[in-house]
């Protein structure tokens, strides 16, 4: 198995450009986690689908931030507009199960908005 | 909700000695820690967890052990590696997966 895919790996953007991070979870998995790392707020849950549906949303910072997963094997995370303070790595993960089942990260897509 | 503290926030060993992390949470109604490995660029792997039915597991050089009345857990790696070099993250949440909380995380340096 390929295992998580995230793409793009890197992206450098300019304040107020619209982001989208997008990520294919693992076949057969049915819970797909977006997260948030900082060195200043460590790892941080944005969103969690089950069977595509989202769950708990109550890690999403504000408006800008929106996610979508379309089927089971495909989820963006946009940030429309984006500010530099959005710059992070932003992780996608995927359990077969729900949230306390073993979740599998992805590379991350490190972010800069410049 | 949940918080979790973690400590220390880094650390130095030599190669071949112990390394003991330590993580405490405040959720009673937790009762599933896993603990999660972060090598350079990578996202974070799953390296052992444990529920609050036991009290110790080990899994060759790796072992947690939880304290639930002391609310309290610890990741304990012995004859450690230069491979070992990473950052370590506990987590904590109850059966539901309410509140799933991940510890600031501990840098962990093996010196050859």
């Amino acid at each position: 198995d390929a295992g998580v895919i995230q793409s793009p790996r890197h992206e450098v953007t300019e304040m107020g450009q619209e982001v989208t991070l997008r990520c294919k979870p693992i076949s057969g998995h049915n819970s797909l986690f977006w997260y948030r790392q900082t060195m200043m707020r460590g790892l941080e849950l944005l969103i969690y689908f089950n069977n595509n549906v989202p769950i708990d949303d109550s890690g999403m910072p504000e408006d800008r931030f929106s996610a979508k997963m379309p089927n089971a094997s495909f989820s963006t995370l946009k940030i429309q507009p984006s500010e530099p303070r959005d710059s992070a790595v932003y992780f996608c993960a995927s359990s077969f199960g729900q949230r306390t089942d073993t979740q599998y990260f992805g590379p991350g897509t490190r972010l800069t908005v410049l | 909700g949940e918080n979790v503290e973690q400590h220390p926030s880094t650390l130095s060993v030599q190669e071949g000695d112990s390394a003991v992390i330590k993580c405490t949470y405040s959720d009673s109604a937790s009762n599933y820690f896993p603990w999660y490995k972060q090598e350079l660029g990578k996202g974070p792997q799953l390296i052992i967890d444990i529920r609050s039915n036991v009290g110790e597991k080990k899994d060759q050089r790796i072992a947690v052990t939880l304290n639930k009345t002391a609310k309290h857990f610890s990741l304990h790696i012995t004859e450690t590696q230069p491979e070992d070099s990473a950052v370590y993250f506990c987590a904590a949440t109850d059966n539901y997966g309410q509140n799933f909380v991940f510890g600031p995380g501990t840098r962990l340096s093996v010196l050859p």
